[in-house]
């Protein structure tokens, strides 16, 4: 596509629910990351994805966090047992080849209620 | 730990006149520092980039102001428009980009026509 592609841009869910983001990168580009916006707070990186690499998981802010990215493109970032202070807005990313610029998606915007 | 700090957290101009704000950076195996742009309910959208080989670099009204032996940087911006009303974010990473970025924590940027 022509740009990052995030799904859903909204989503209220209950504590102690699981949820899935999604991210369709921009096609070709190899890397892909994750990062979280919290109210008028900075980016907070998340995950990073780079072609066939292990991932760099070391943002991830506790074992309730999961990505994963198949074929190389699409990623879901997976929230399990939501806690109120996973509300945020979670952007994804993509590059060429992990290289310089990165496009960012509009977000979803979690809200744990 | 905050690698990259940004001041002003807020910030107002009047029309025309030029915005300017500062990051300081911790890390010297930092060697990309680039400014996002981020409008309300979108994603952060790469401004102007540079890298330490420089100390400074200009696109258009957009000037970046790079010293490395103090470990800073910053964004000027001419001609201040209310078209530029938004937040702004810098943020830096190791090899050239194809890193994870670690960014500050934002600057809103209020034009007054």
């Amino acid at each position: 596509g022509a740009g990052v592609s995030q799904s859903p841009s909204n989503k209220v869910t209950e504590k102690g629910k699981d949820v899935e983001l999604r991210c369709d990168p921009i096609s070709g580009h190899t890397a892909l990351y994750w990062y979280r916006q919290s109210l008028g707070q900075g980016l907070e990186f998340l995950i990073y994805f780079q072609g066939n690499s292990a991932p760099d998981k070391s943002g991830l802010p506790s074992d309730r966090f999961s990505a994963e990215r198949t074929g190389g493109s699409v990623s879901t970032l997976t929230i399990q047992r939501t806690q109120q202070e996973d509300s945020a807005v979670y952007l994804c990313a993509s590059s060429l080849n992990g290289g310089l610029g990165y496009t960012f998606g509009s977000g979803t915007r979690l809200t744990v209620v | 730990q905050q690698q990259v700090k940004q001041s002003p957290q807020s910030l107002i101009v009047q029309k025309g006149g030029i915005s300017i704000i500062n990051c300081a950076y911790e890390n010297t195996a930092f060697d990309y520092f680039p400014w996002y742009q981020q409008f309300p309910g979108k994603g952060p959208a790469l401004l102007i980039a540079i890298r330490p080989d420089v100390s400074e670099k200009k696109e258009g009204r957009f000037t970046i102001s790079f010293n490395k032996s103090a470990k800073q940087f910053s964004l000027h911006i001419m001609d201040s428009q209310p078209g530029d009303s938004a937040t702004y974010f810098c943020a830096a990473s190791k090899d050239q980009g194809a890193q994870k970025l670690v960014f500050g924590q934002g600057t809103r940027l209020t034009i007054n026509p």
